[in-house]
């Protein structure tokens, strides 16, 4: 699997967009970028992912750089139940579970 | 909305003691894991099972086991508890292929005294 650099803190206003940057430069053609995140005490959220095309949802948008070795994820009007532990995973859609690694991740703090 | 339920959010138990830890998923879904989360470690996979009845070692089985009976249920079982299984357990689960969409419980602290 890929490795990923994250910042590993961010802040944000509340209400603002908040833009987490991820680096995978040694990404492969079949790796998808995913996004997790978790909130202090509580299991990993699944959030979005995304290959080579920009993806939205209605947590998040994904947009990944036409060479995929970086990506960002967007969180378009950030509130403060939105301050979590992000991580970015870069990895094969039908990987084994075995080494789903989460990294240390960015730490959002959305701020009032 | 998918949900992955853990039976209990804290539990205390006594070193050598039999634990057990459950999880439930009402997605149908095919694959279910059992994580463990220690600060500076990450997430360590422990067991995950794709069907009923099967299962496969993680990175850090020893100490524990599982049992899938039933699709929607995945249990861990910690056989005599030790202070150093004292961590956060998390259950997920997912489709099959899926992998890494997967969905997790909101996670069991386990203290081991």
């Amino acid at each position: 699997d890929a490795k990923t650099t994250q910042p590993p803190s961010m802040d944000c206003a509340e209400g603002r967009a908040a833009n987490l940057p991820c680096n995978h430069s040694t990404i492969s053609g079949n790796e998808y970028v995913y996004w997790y995140r978790q909130i202090h005490s509580q299991g990993p959220q699944y959030i979005i992912h995304g290959l080579k095309n920009n993806e939205t949802n209605e947590m998040a948008s994904l947009i990944i750089t036409e060479d995929r070795k970086s990506s960002t994820l967007i969180l378009p009007h950030a509130t403060l139940r939105d301050t979590a532990v992000y991580y970015c995973i870069v990895r094969v859609a039908s990987g084994s579970a075995r080494q789903l690694t989460f990294g240390s991740g960015t730490q959002l703090t959305v701020l009032p | 909305d998918v949900k992955v339920t853990q039976s209990s959010r804290y539990l205390v138990k006594r070193t050598g003691e039999k634990v057990f830890l459950e999880c439930v998923q009402d997605m149908d879904h095919e694959n279910m894991f059992w994580y463990r989360q220690d600060p500076g470690l990450g997430l360590r996979l422990i067991y995950f099972s794709y069907d009923v009845k099967m299962k496969e070692k993680g990175d850090i089985p020893e100490g524990y086991s599982v049992s899938r009976e039933k699709k929607e249920r995945f249990s861990l079982i910690l056989e005599s508890a030790s202070t150093n299984q004292t961590s956060m357990y998390l259950c997920a689960s997912s489709l099959s292929g899926r992998v890494t969409e997967a969905f997790f419980g909101q996670g069991t602290r386990l203290t081991v005294v």
